[in-house]
């Protein structure tokens, strides 16, 4: 099963609002991973968070982590019709990369 | 290119048909993955190579599938007598180079059995 668990499972906003997408993990992680998907397709790397970091700042990206709740929320500030995707977190326990446990990601819908 | 690439893009085939997919990863990256994404869900990890050490199979859902990776270069995903459950997004990533933590993916491979 899907260690990262993501929800709102969807997600529907105006441009310009901003959008939280929050992730919810079970065991203890060296860091935690924000990846973006474009219809059905490859994946891409957004922001990554170490287990020592409480928050973590990239452009529009704002991601918090809290390791005692093993939750994790992802913010895209001033959203963009083209910000249209699906998010998902990975957790790694290894720190190596070696395997990253994804969740079952939020579909977001940017309205123009 | 600089990325990962995946063939071929889409494969349509019958139930009981063997097919191949192949990956050619980011040149350098030590690490590739396979994944498997069905339509609407999360990434199933199927199998980790890393350098010459023993690939972890761990997630390779029944013995119908198999990879290999050539020379530490080149990976090709067999998946023999299809079935239509095994329709999916097979998913390719790369990782091991300057951003560690990091993988990189390629475009996937959408397999359709019929």
């Amino acid at each position: 099963s899907q260690q990262g668990e993501e929800d709102p499972q969807a997600l529907s906003i105006q441009e310009g609002e901003n959008a939280t997408m929050n992730c919810s993990y079970k065991t203890s992680i060296n860091n935690l991973q924000w990846y973006r998907q474009n219809s059905g397709r490859g994946l891409v790397h957004l922001i990554l968070i170490r287990s020592n970091e409480r928050e973590k700042h990239s452009g529009r990206l704002r991601v918090t982590l809290d390791t005692s709740k093993k939750s994790s929320s992802l913010l895209i500030t001033a959203s963009r019709a083209a910000d249209t995707a699906s998010y998902f977190c990975a957790t790694d326990a290894s720190g190596s990369a070696r395997q990253l446990t994804f969740g079952s990601g939020t579909q977001l819908t940017v309205l123009p | 290119g600089a990325g990962v690439s995946q063939s071929p893009s889409n494969k349509v085939t019958e139930k009981g048909k063997d097919v191949e997919l192949r990956c050619d990863p980011i040149s350098g990256h030590t690490a590739l993955y396979w994944y498997r994404q069905s339509l609407g869900q999360g990434l199933e990890f199927l199998i980790y190579f890393q350098g010459n050490s023993a690939p972890d199979k761990s997630g390779l859902p029944s013995d119908r599938f198999s990879a290999e990776r050539t020379g530490g270069s080149v990976s090709t995903l067999t998946i023999q007598r299809t079935q239509q459950e095994d329709s999916a997004v097979y998913l390719c990533a790369t990782g091991g180079g300057k951003s560690y933590n990091e993988q990189f993916f390629g475009p996937g491979t959408r397999l359709t059995v019929l």
